[in-house]
């Protein structure tokens, strides 16, 4: 079957670094997507990976290595506002984006 | 950027009622569509993806009669909740995809359905 797994939630400082891991199983892949969610809002997108290798946006980066079917996006400089649930979706041989839960992710002063 | 609007954003209505949700791509043409559903707490459960001009394909235990899809042109596509109950209270979610990158879907901004 096709599987995404990502931990539930994450706690982290303000101003700190945070890594929230995604590990997936799919049938073809086709690329993996980052969206944060704010709650009661849509997703809004912030990364895609489809080859191996860091991909750096600012103050986000997404990290995906194909072989292990894993991929990590990092927060840099934590800001109060990056309180939110992020998404890891990966897309199948089919095109269709395969969710995760979502890691819900807490700032703290 | 490429902008996907929705609405209504939240309604309330009836038990046994029909609602329908409009899905509208505004700078660019969607050539398919997707709606998702989410509960609290949850990700997100894809309902159906939908082509212009063609008959919406539905995910396992989503009763097509009871949602829906209608996709007429490549800027528009509509759910309709028919015969609404309370259990089908959710934020429901559509998003297109078709712009600049293929592989991107860009999302609506949800509404939130409520039946009482």
């Amino acid at each position: 079957g096709q599987n995404i797994d990502q931990p539930t939630e994450m706690t982290a400082t303000e101003g700190a670094i945070v890594q929230i891991n995604c590990t997936y199983q799919t049938s073809g892949f086709n690329g993996l997507f980052w969206y944060q969610q704010h709650a009661g809002e849509a997703p809004t997108f912030l990364s895609y990976n489809v080859l191996d290798g860091l991909e750096e946006k600012g103050r986000f980066s997404s990290f995906l290595s194909r072989s292990k079917g894993y991929s990590y996006l990092l927060l840099k400089e934590l800001q109060m506002k990056d309180s939110a649930s992020y998404l890891c979706a990966a897309l199948d041989s089919n095109y269709q984006l395969i969710w995760g839960a979502g890691t819900k992710l807490i700032i703290k002063p | 950027g490429a902008v996907v609007s929705q609405h209504p954003s939240w309604v309330i209505c009836k038990s046994g009622t029909s609602v329908k949700i409009e899905c509208r791509s505004l700078d660019f043409q969607a050539t398919t569509m997707f709606w998702y559903r989410q509960f609290p707490k949850q990700s997100l459960m894809l309902m159906a993806t939908s082509n212009e001009g063609s008959k919406a394909t539905y995910e396992q235990g989503v009763e097509k009669d009871k949602f829906l899809i209608n996709h007429a042109s490549l800027t528009l596509s509509t759910l309709t909740v028919t015969s609404a109950h309370p259990e089908d209270s959710s934020f429901y979610i559509c998003s297109a995809s078709g712009g600049r990158d293929y592989n991107e879907q860009f999302f609506g901004p949800g509404t939130r359905l409520t039946v009482l």
